[in-house]
This record gives structure tokens, sequence and C-alpha cells, in this order.
């Protein structure tokens, strides 16, 4: 079955433990990227990667790191998690990063951090 | 920065009724989507339309886009409780893929 899968589902961490959640894809896809999702703000892009190595980022990409070593997974890493991260996160691919081509989305990684 | 603004930001209607969502957005566009997010989990892809695109249907949906107007509508024609949903339409403006969500609209559909 063509899936995004993201682990872990729900996470509760404390301010400064280093956290990655991970994305995996089985499309082949070239395009990858992660979202937040906040009340009131809708989804928010984090970064993106149009392939592989090559990472960009997005609208609120500060506290957050990626890295694109392979086609198939695209890693999101917290190095000092605060508070303000808290939020819903998801992952997401496509085809390719040109326009015009839906994304199909991860479950979802709802992260507390106290 | 946020492109879509969607109207309204709920709304609750009777199963069989129609429902129409409404997205404005700020700049030129090459396509406008819509996605659709049942409670806590992720989002599915429903629609796209062209910017050289005025309306487009699929299924019980129907889109339409005003590039002059820079809006959108999402009509549900003979709602059905599994409609309940939040719905978003996301703008693509660039060469890279990028959506800009808009803040959703909740749809519940009473049986």
């Amino acid at each position: 079955e063509a899936q995004v899968t993201q682990n872990p589902r729900y996470l509760i961490t404390v301010t400064g433990k280093k956290l990655t959640v991970t994305c995996s894809q089985n499309m082949n896809h070239e395009y990858m990227s992660w979202y937040r999702q906040d009340p009131g703000l809708g989804l928010r892009q984090i970064y993106y990667s149009m392939n592989v190595e090559v990472t960009d980022k997005g609208d609120v990409p500060e506290g957050y790191k990626v890295s694109r070593k392979e086609k198939r997974n695209f890693p999101l890493i917290l190095e000092s998690p605060s508070p303000n991260q808290t939020s819903l996160y998801f992952c997401a691919s496509s085809l390719s990063g040109t326009s015009g081509i839906e994304q199909y989305f991860g479950p979802g990684t709802r992260l507390t951090v106290t | 920065s946020q492109q879509g603004e969607e109207d309204p930001q709920a709304l609750s209607i009777q199963e069989g009724e129609n429902a129409t969502m409404n997205c404005s957005y700020k700049t030129s566009i090459n396509n406008l989507q819509w996605y659709r997010q049942n409670s806590g989990r992720g989002l599915v892809h429903l629609i796209l339309i062209r910017s050289n695109e005025r309306e487009k249907h699929s299924g019980r949906l129907r889109v339409t886009l005003d590039t002059s107007k820079k809006s959108s509508s999402l009509l549900i024609t003979a709602s059905r409780a599994a409609d309940t949903a939040s719905y978003f339409c996301a703008t693509d403006a660039s060469n890279t893929g990028k959506l800009i969500f808009g803040q959703g609209t909740t749809l519940q559909v009473k049986p």
C-alpha cells in the first residue's frame, strides 16, 4: 500500500531533550516536506526536500533540522525542543517538487514539550 | 506567510444538504488544491484546479476558481455524515512544490 509513515505518533518530552521524528514513504517520491499544524494557524511548512541531499527552509524552520540521505526517508530533528514546539507535525511527499502535483500526508505526530 | 483565508471557519448542516466553503488568497497562483482532514488525521487530497481553469468536478465535489477575485469555492453536494471533517485550501504559487494552506473550514454534517 502506498503510504507515508511517521514515528512516533505521540511523544511527550521535556525541554532540551533531543528528539527525532521519522518519516518514510514507499512511493519513490522525490519531494518531501514537513509541516506543523497549530490551532488558528493552519499548516505551516518547516522544511522541504526536492531530492536526496537537497533540503531548504520553509516558513518556520527555526529550532528544526532535517536530512535527506535516502530518497524514502526525511527525518525531522529537534536538537533542543522548547514548549513552543508543542504541535501536530505532518510529513508529506509528492512525485516531484514541480507545480501542480498533489501531496500525500502521513498520519501525524503529536508532540508535547513540557 | 498566510496565503489562503477560508470562510466560514465552521459550518454545520443536515445530511443531504449542500455545503459551500470559500477560500481567498493574496498573490497570483499556479494552482489551488483542496484537502480534507478527519479529526487528528493526515490530510487527504481532494481536487486540484489550475489557474487557467474555472471549474472542476469530482464526484460530489465541485470547485470553482476566480483568479480575478483571487478566490475559490468548494461545494459538496448531498452531504453525508462521513463528510464531517476539516477542509483546507492550499495555494501553489512557486515552482518548488510549496503549498500554503488556509486555516480551514470545519464541517459538521448531522445525520
